[in-house]
C-alpha cells in the first residue's frame, strides 16, 4: 500500500499527558498537512509543510502543539499537557506540487483518533 | 457566513435515483474545488475535483462549478446503498501566494441512500 499512512490509529490519554502522532506522505508528494476533524465537522486545517519547511499554522494550533518534518520525510505531530477538548481525528493528507502555485489534490491518510479522559 | 456551507442533511433517496449535493462558498479567488467521500468512522476519500466552471464527469459522478455565483455541486446518478456517506465539500484559496494549499471544507452532507 503506499498510500498515506498514519500511527497509532487510535490513542487514548490521561489530560495532561503529552501524545506523538507520525504520518508518513505517499512517497513523492513533498507537501504534508495535517488536520483536525471532531464529530459532525468537516476536517480544520492544522499546519502545513513543504518538504521540511512548516509554511503555514492555524490560530487553532496552540503553544500546546507542535509538528515536525524532519528531512522533509515523515512528519510527527505532538500536544502537551492533552485536555478534554483536545479529542478529536487528526488527519494527514499529502499532495505533489505542480511548479508555482500548482495545487493539486490532497490524499488523506485513515487518520488518528485521540480520547483524552 | 461560513467559508463553505453545505446542507447538513441527512439527504435521503431511493436506490437508483439521482442524489444532488450542494455548496456554496465566500472567498471570491477561491481556484480549486473538491469532493471528499466520508464513511463513518473513516478518513475523507477524494473522489472528484474540479477547476473551470462547468461540468466535470468521472462514472456516476458529476461535479458542476459556477464561479460567477460561488456555487459547486456534485451529482451521483443511479445511486447504490453503497453510496451512503458523508459528502464534504473542500475549497482551496491561493489569494497571491499567501496560502499553501490549505483546504477549508463544509460541514458536510449525509446521504442515505435506502433499497
Amino acid at each position: 500500500d503506499t498510500g498515506v499512512s498514519q500511527d497509532p490509529r487510535h490513542k487514548i490519554t490521561k489530560r495532561g499527558q503529552n501524545v506523538t502522532f507520525r504520518c508518513d506522505p505517499i512517497s513523492e508528494h513533498n507537501r504534508l498537512y495535517w488536520y483536525r476533524q471532531t464529530l459532525g465537522q468537516g476536517p480544520e486545517f492544522l499546519t502545513y509543510f513543504q518538504n521540511e519547511a512548516q509554511l503555514e499554522k492555524s490560530r487553532l494550533l496552540s503553544d500546546r502543539f507542535s509538528a515536525e518534518r524532519p528531512k522533509g520525510s515523515f512528519s510527527t505531530l505532538e500536544i502537551q499537557r492533552t485536555e478534554q477538548g483536545d479529542s478529536a481525528m487528526y488527519l494527514c493528507a499529502s499532495s505533489l506540487a505542480q511548479g508555482t502555485g500548482g495545487f493539486r489534490e490532497q490524499f488523506f491518510g485513515p487518520g488518528t483518533r485521540l480520547t483524552v479522559l | 457566513q461560513k467559508e463553505v456551507e453545505q446542507n447538513s442533511g441527512p439527504l435521503s433517496v431511493p436506490e437508483g435515483a439521482i442524489a444532488s449535493l450542494n455548496c456554496t462558498y465566500s472567498d471570491r479567488v477561491s481556484q480549486s474545488f473538491f469532493w471528499y467521500r466520508q464513511y463513518s468512522g473513516k478518513s475523507p476519500e477524494l473522489i472528484m475535483s474540479i477547476y473551470s466552471n462547468g461540468d466535470k464527469e468521472d462514472g456516476r459522478f458529476t461535479a458542476q462549478l459556477n464561479k460567477a455565483s460561488q456555487y459547486v455541486s456534485l451529482l451521483i446518478r443511479d445511486s447504490q446503498p453503497s453510496d451512503s456517506a458523508t459528502y464534504l465539500c473542500a475549497v482551496l484559496t491561493n489569494a497571491g501566494g499567501t496560502s499553501y494549499g490549505k483546504l477549508t471544507f463544509g460541514q458536510g452532507t449525509i446521504l442515505t441512500v435506502h433499497p
